[in-house]
């Protein structure tokens, strides 16, 4: 079946504009997470959803960062006044319960200009 | 909150030879441990795990081990092969089962 996708794959933005991020889980999955990569390290967590309440934002780093799932299935990860330090690679990820396994999407590598 | 570090950073192995890695984590509420194999530009892959309820686990190749008294855990890999060269992670699950704390990477490279 079709595994976690992410849009874009690449996003290129200026400092000081908007971005919004796109994650499709896999389906039936209830829970997403979204995490940040930077280069030459490991994922860091940002925030947590079980179904389509936000359960744990406590890694976002501050409050431009927010992140949606209204219907319970896609996320929408939005980055509010970017900055240069916001370059990264953005990964979501998804299980079928909350401490299960949990299956990464491609990521989306926004650059910040 | 959960801190997990990993050895070494790099690790270069002639193919066929045994590589491990190791990692080690702070909360001993942590009961779930996966380990990602991460290529150049792709997504990370889930390659094994264990849960806090084993001692060791194995896959073909691959093993995993976990010592909660120590609260460390290492990956095994046997007969390496050039394919196995990559990034490799290891993660820890908070008690909450909502957040993996991940270690800073293996960049292993399997020398034909």
């Amino acid at each position: 079946g079709a595994g976690v996708s992410q849009t874009p794959s690449n996003k290129v933005t200026e400092k000081g504009k908007y971005v919004e991020l796109r994650c499709d889980p896999i389906s039936g999955h209830t829970a997403l997470y979204w995490y940040r990569q930077s280069l030459g390290q490991g994922p860091e967590f940002l925030i947590y959803f079980q179904g389509t309440g936000a359960a744990d934002d406590s890694g976002l780093p501050n409050d431009r960062f927010f992140a949606v799932r209204p219907e319970g299935s896609v996320s929408t990860l939005k980055i509010q006044r970017t900055e240069r330090g916001d370059s990264a690679v953005y990964l979501c990820a998804s299980s079928s319960y909350r401490g299960g396994e949990q299956f990464f999407g491609p990521g989306t590598r926004l650059t910040v200009l | 909150g959960e801190n997990v570090e990993q050895h070494p950073s790099t690790l270069s192995v002639q193919e066929g030879d045994s590589a491990v890695i190791k990692c080690t984590y702070s909360d001993s509420a942590s009961n779930y441990f996966p380990w990602y194999k991460q290529e150049l530009g792709k997504r990370p892959q889930l390659i094994i795990d264990i849960r806090s309820n084993v001692g060791e686990k194995k896959d073909q190749r691959i093993a995993v081990t976990l010592n909660k008294t120590a609260k460390h855990f290492s990956l095994h890999i046997t007969e390496t092969q050039p394919e196995d060269s990559a990034v490799y992670f290891c993660a820890a699950l908070n008690n909450a089962g909502n957040m993996l704390t991940f270690g800073g990477g293996t960049r292993l490279m399997v020398k034909p």
